[in-house]
């Protein structure tokens, strides 16, 4: 089972920052926190993973609290082609066997 | 990044046949690849994690001998849904875990639509 909870949905107007949040009350140490999306009819993507520091790359951001219970997956300026799926998983980084378990998601709207 | 490939993108089939699907890892050495089911509006399902050169591992209530997995190569798995039927239909990603730099991303296909007929 998925151990992260997510909004079912959200909004966002186009050229604003998006703010999806996850919650993940039960990491373990050893767990990272990955966000994957999946826009309509194609494989997810990766977007960005961390342990316990912020991250960005060249498409996210992601903020993780101090007590790392949940983190905020941050779009710095929406286009209509970050609507998609949006997926915030749980994983221990260093297991090649385990696996990616898919929650629900959010299901981000770009708004024009 | 690194890239993951399925083939086909989408297939047709008649009831009662078989149908592989292929995954591969192009610029890097897969050694596990997973395998994924999708039905309309839901989320991914994991079906099965593929190790080169052993048997695959199975989610429970996934039919091994239905859902045929060989990882013959560091590089390719196949997925072969044995005489499908409708309810087969839908939509089959996989996956691959990229050891390069110590960061074990895990990177998906395109994806695969199946639909028997």
């Amino acid at each position: 089972d998925a151990k992260t909870t997510q909004p079912p949905s959200m909004d966002c107007a186009e050229g604003r920052a998006a703010n999806l949040p996850c919650n993940h009350s039960t990491i373990s140490g050893n767990e990272y926190v990955y966000w994957y999306r999946q826009i309509h009819s194609q494989g997810p993507q990766y977007i960005i993973h961390g342990l316990k520091n912020n991250e960005t790359n060249e498409m996210a951001s992601l903020i993780i609290t101090e007590d790392r219970k949940s983190s905020t997956l941050i779009l710095p300026h929406a286009t209509l082609r970050d609507t998609a799926v949006y997926y915030c998983i749980v994983r221990v980084a260093d297991s090649g066997n385990t696996p990616l378990v898919f929650g629900k998601g959010t299901r981000l709207s770009v708004i024009a | 990044g690194a890239v993951v490939s399925q083939h086909p993108s989408w297939v047709i089939c008649k009831s009662g046949t078989s149908v592989k699907i292929e995954c591969r890892s192009l610029d890097f050495q897969a050694t596990t690849m997973f395998w994924y089911r999708q039905f309309p509006k839901q989320s991914l399902m994991l079906m099965a994690t593929s190790n080169e050169g052993s048997k695959a591992t199975y989610e429970q209530g996934v039919e091994k001998d239905k859902f045929l997995i060989n990882h013959a190569s560091l590089t390719l798995s196949t997925l072969t849904v044995t005489s499908a039927h409708p309810e087969d239909s839908s939509f089959y990603i996989c996956s691959a875990r990229d050891p390069k730099n110590g960061r074990n991303t895990i990177y998906f296909g395109e994806g695969s639509w199946l639909t028997v007929v």
